[in-house]
């Protein structure tokens, strides 16, 4: 069966440190992967979503971004954090070409920027 | 672009009450709806879909039918329990993406 493992769960981090919030999907190969954050009171905002390796469209202009140097392995990133990037984050996948499957959300990572 | 619009909570609820919440849907073509429940501290599961118009989705006593002249996909439930308190989703998928449009949710809280 396929599972999806984000990590960390939470993390405290100051504003202009860098991060670096991984995703990984197990028994499934060609995943659509997809990055999402949900800021407090508000709903989800797509930020990135891959079909292939290196393949990424961003969806929102920020400081972060995101990578896909495995089939399975999602990436997100920031050099310098700032306050506004707290929210909690979540990954997600559809199997490839399968246009009404829907995502499998991982825990998600709750983000604080101090 | 796609959109998708949901009433604001938080929708407080008596256990055993009826239970709506209103999603309406902008998109082109024809796309597939979804309904997700975060529960607290938790990601998102997939509670019901509906790939077609008049297509009607139910899952765990929820139920949402597609209204492709309303554009809408109402989540009802005849009876919640405390354990339904959570936030629900209303998504889209349009016809050719790989990406799903999310409403803002609504929080919902039953109390005994």
């Amino acid at each position: 069966s396929q599972t999806i493992h984000q990590w960390p769960a939470t993390l405290v981090q100051p504003v202009g440190s860098p991060l670096s919030l991984e995703c990984t999907v197990e028994g499934t190969s060609n995943p659509n992967l997809y990055w999402y954050r949900q800021a407090a009171g508000r709903g989800l905002q797509l930020l990135f979503y891959s079909v292939g390796i290196g393949q990424i469209s961003s969806e929102v202009p920020q400081n972060l971004s995101a990578s896909r140097p495995q089939d399975r392995q999602f990436i997100l990133s920031s050099k310098k954090l700032l306050l506004s990037d707290s929210g909690f984050y979540l990954c997600a996948w559809t199997p490839d070409r399968t246009y009404n499957s829907p995502l499998h959300f991982g825990n998600g990572t709750r983000l604080t920027v101090t | 672009g796609n959109s998708v619009t949901q009433m604001e909570g938080p929708v407080t609820l008596s256990e055993e009450a009826f239970l709506t919440i209103n999603c309406t849907y902008t998109a082109t073509g024809y796309p597939s709806l979804f309904w997700y429940v975060q529960y607290p501290g938790e990601g998102l599961q997939l509670l019901l879909k509906a790939t077609k118009a008049d297509d009607k989705g139910s899952n765990k006593g929820f139920e949402a039918t597609y209204r492709k002249e309303t554009t809408s996909f109402h989540l009802e439930k005849g009876s919640v329990q405390v354990s339904d308190s959570a936030v629900y989703f209303c998504a889209l998928l349009d016809g050719g993406g790989n990406k799903l449009t999310f409403g803002t949710g609504t929080q919902l809280k039953v109390e005994l």
